[in-house]
């Protein structure tokens, strides 16, 4: 059974820019969140969606956005890039919405650095 | 402000000993708790979780503890392998029904596991 797959895995931009990254879910999976992790915050939540609709969002300005799929794949997008917006993005998949006890299966993560 | 903290950065434990991880937390609504184990240039890995109404899961070699009144967990590995060392993630997120939240990570635990 695939994993989940993050592309691509590392992405140089330059400040002002604007990037666009995407997950495609273990099979079956129908919810995606997205986690930002830099060495001075650790791991924040993005946001989840499931059934194409974002169900939460953390703690993270307006030029974070993302965008899911009929078939669950998942994007998000962030403009106007910062340099402190440099992180590995991380996308995970559960089966069902906030399936807390099961866990949620990581990718392996897109790598972004701003310049 | 933190809501979970993993207070030690770093754990040195010999092979087929006992490893103990900590965690502490300040957010009252957490009711579920997760451990992630992550490898350099991978995504986390889902080791084990506990809800707030049990104080203990165990899964093989993996132990989880959860004291509600001191609002405080612990992961216990016994015995350590050295297929163990890697960065430990505590990571917690409160019940909301039908809704969907965001898991709180900790900064992580590096254990590494001496031959």
């Amino acid at each position: 059974k695939a994993g989940v797959t993050q592309t691509p895995r590392y992405l140089i931009k330059t400040r002002g820019q604007q990037v666009t990254l995407s997950c495609s879910p273990i099979s079956g999976h129908r919810s995606v969140s997205w986690y930002q992790q830099t060495p001075g915050q650790g791991l924040q939540f993005l946001f989840e969606y499931f059934s194409e609709t974002q169900r939460n969002k953390g703690n993270f300005p307006g030029r974070f956005s993302g965008r899911q799929f009929s078939n669950s794949r998942s994007e998000m997008n962030v403009s106007t890039l910062e340099l402190g917006d440099s992180a590995l993005y991380l996308c995970a998949s559960s089966l069902d919405m906030g399936d807390r006890l099961h866990g949620y299966t990581f990718g392996s993560g897109t790598r972004l650095t701003v310049v | 402000d933190q809501q979970v903290k993993q207070n030690s950065p770093s754990l040195s434990v010999q092979e087929g000993r006992i490893s103990i991880l900590n965690c502490d937390y300040t957010n009252s609504m957490f009711d579920y708790f997760l451990w992630y184990k992550k490898y350099p240039a991978e995504g986390p890995t889902f080791l084990i979780s506990i809800s707030s109404i049990k104080d203990k899961n165990e899964d093989g070699r993996f132990t989880v503890f959860l004291n509600k009144s001191a609002k405080h967990l612990s992961l216990h590995i016994v015995p350590s392998q050295p297929g163990d060392s890697a960065v430990y993630f505590c990571a917690a997120t409160p019940y909301s029904g039908g809704g969907a939240d965001g898991l709180t990570f900790g900064k992580g635990t590096h254990l590494i596991i001496q031959p």
